[in-house]
């Protein structure tokens, strides 16, 4: 079945830093991607639509230039957390639309110390 | 997309069947309905979709009504690794972004 590949799982930086999470779709080409965050005990929160060869779609009240979204190629798209604070720790969720429904990489733990 | 209104949480005994309803009322045609679960910590995994005919795989069985304003997701024998938050989604057939809702945490209790 078709796989979204998220990496890293868990990552910790320090106050101040970036941080990058790459998703990968491993057996099918994805020219739109989705990044979702989920705080703990909430429900998963849209942030932007990631779009091969072009810019992203941000959801309303998510800073585009403190969320920056790169979607190079048809398998890739990054998110860097940039100047990460620790209001920014969360579980951030990727996903990917093979042929019907969507396929959700298994997140990344997003800890700013 | 239409918006879909679940309960917060369901308890169900472990090889019963878990029964987990979903209301979206302003549903309309070309809307599917869309179920995911999400295990602790781990991203969402698709369970399964239809439009208007009732639908069942290996996982579960997908009961819509006839007006299609509430569907039903069963999960015939449930064990305790279908302990999870279940996500009823209506997403239109021309694709798009999947709007999470609350969901309804399930628990499979021995």
């Amino acid at each position: 079945g078709a796989v979204v590949s998220q990496h890293p799982s868990r990552v910790i930086c320090k106050s101040g830093t970036s941080v990058k999470i790459e998703c990968r779709s491993l057996d099918f080409q994805a020219t739109t991607m989705f990044w979702y965050r989920q705080f703990p005990k909430q429900s998963l929160m849209l942030m932007a639509t990631s779009n091969e060869g072009s810019k992203a779609t941000y959801e309303q009240g998510v800073e585009k230039d403190k969320f920056l979204i790169n979607h190079a190629s048809l398998t890739l798209s990054t998110l860097t957390v940039t100047s990460a604070h620790p209001e920014d720790s969360s579980f951030y969720i990727c996903s990917a639309s093979p042929t019907y429904g969507y396929t959700f990489g298994s997140g990344t733990r997003l800890t700013v110390v | 997309d239409a918006k879909t209104t679940q309960p917060p949480s369901m308890d169900c005994a472990e090889g019963r069947a878990a029964n987990l309803p979903c209301n979206h009322s302003t549903i309309s045609g070309n809307e599917y309905v869309y179920w995911y679960r999400q295990i602790h910590s781990q991203g969402p995994q698709y369970i399964i979709h239809g439009l208007k005919n009732n639908e069942t795989n290996e996982m579960a069985s997908l009961i819509i009504t006839e007006d299609r304003k509430s569907s039903t997701l069963i999960l015939p024998h449930a064990t305790l690794r279908d302990t999870a938050v279940y996500y009823c989604i209506v997403r239109d057939s021309q694709g798009g972004k999947l709007i999470f809702g609350q969901g309804t945490e399930l628990s499979v209790k021995p």
